[in-house]
């Protein structure tokens, strides 16, 4: 199985602060990485797809980069909607696996 | 746009069977572009993808899992559905139903059921 290690586990971040989250694969996994929001008691949400490309609906301050083993999720300015967990998922192969989630909370 | 719904027992006893299905609406299950998926979260951890289906039957799953695992799916309800054996506390989660559109070579979960809890417990 592909390992997905997300870091940090969690951060503080004020509103309008710029936040980077990092996921790394055990393996080269090309560009297909996911990235998933998810608020307490709702189901995930998808952010990013391919690991750059914007889910329709989704705001532009959030954006994806990366390929191969080293992705990064961006939040340009924060905003109070955007506290929440962040997952990082691969679907190079089966089984598909997620990292073990960022929490983004208030400072 | 699709939507999902998860349905099924919230509690099941430990040993028996978890029998869960997912309603699509907005669109059909026969459609090319989704394998259609189960993810389980377990109380206050994170996400374990358990398997999908294509709408022709065929079947990815979690090698974790697979000796207990059965994914099927009914065209003529739009529906799928799973069935996972011999449950122990360590299989009480959130059960969410997603539909997994595919791309190149890769998939992403687009669309979520709202998830059920499911409970093992005597």
């Amino acid at each position: 199985d592909i390992q997905m290690t997300q870091s940090p586990s969690s951060l503080s971040a004020s509103v309008g602060e710029r936040v980077t989250i990092t996921c790394r694969a055990s393996q080269i996994i090309s560009s297909y990485l996911n990235w998933y929001q998810q608020k307490p008691g709702k189901a995930p949400n998808l952010l990013i797809y391919a690991a750059s490309s914007l889910q329709s609906g989704v705001p532009s301050r959030f954006s994806g980069s990366g390929s191969g083993t080293d992705f990064t999720l961006t939040i340009s300015s924060l905003q109070p909607e955007d506290f929440a967990t962040y997952y990082c998922q691969q679907s190079y192969s089966t089984p598909l696996t997620f990292g073990g989630g960022t929490k983004v909370e208030i400072k | 746009q699709l939507q999902l719904q998860e349905s099924g027992p919230g509690l099941v006893k430990p040993s028996e069977t978890l029998s869960l299905t997912c309603t699509v609406s907005g669109g059909s299950i026969s459609s090319s572009s989704y394998y259609w998926g189960w993810i389980r979260q377990p109380p206050g951890k994170g996400v374990e993808w358990i398997g999908s289906i294509y709408y022709s039957g065929s079947t990815y799953y979690n090698l974790s899992l697979k000796s207990r695992l059965t994914i099927s799916v009914d065209t003529s309800k739009n529906q799928f559905s799973l069935k996972l054996s011999s449950v122990t506390a360590a299989d009480t989660a959130v059960y969410y139903c997603a539909s997994d559109r595919i791309y190149a070579s890769g998939s992403y979960q687009d669309y979520w059921g709202q998830g059920i809890l499911v409970t093992v417990s005597s």
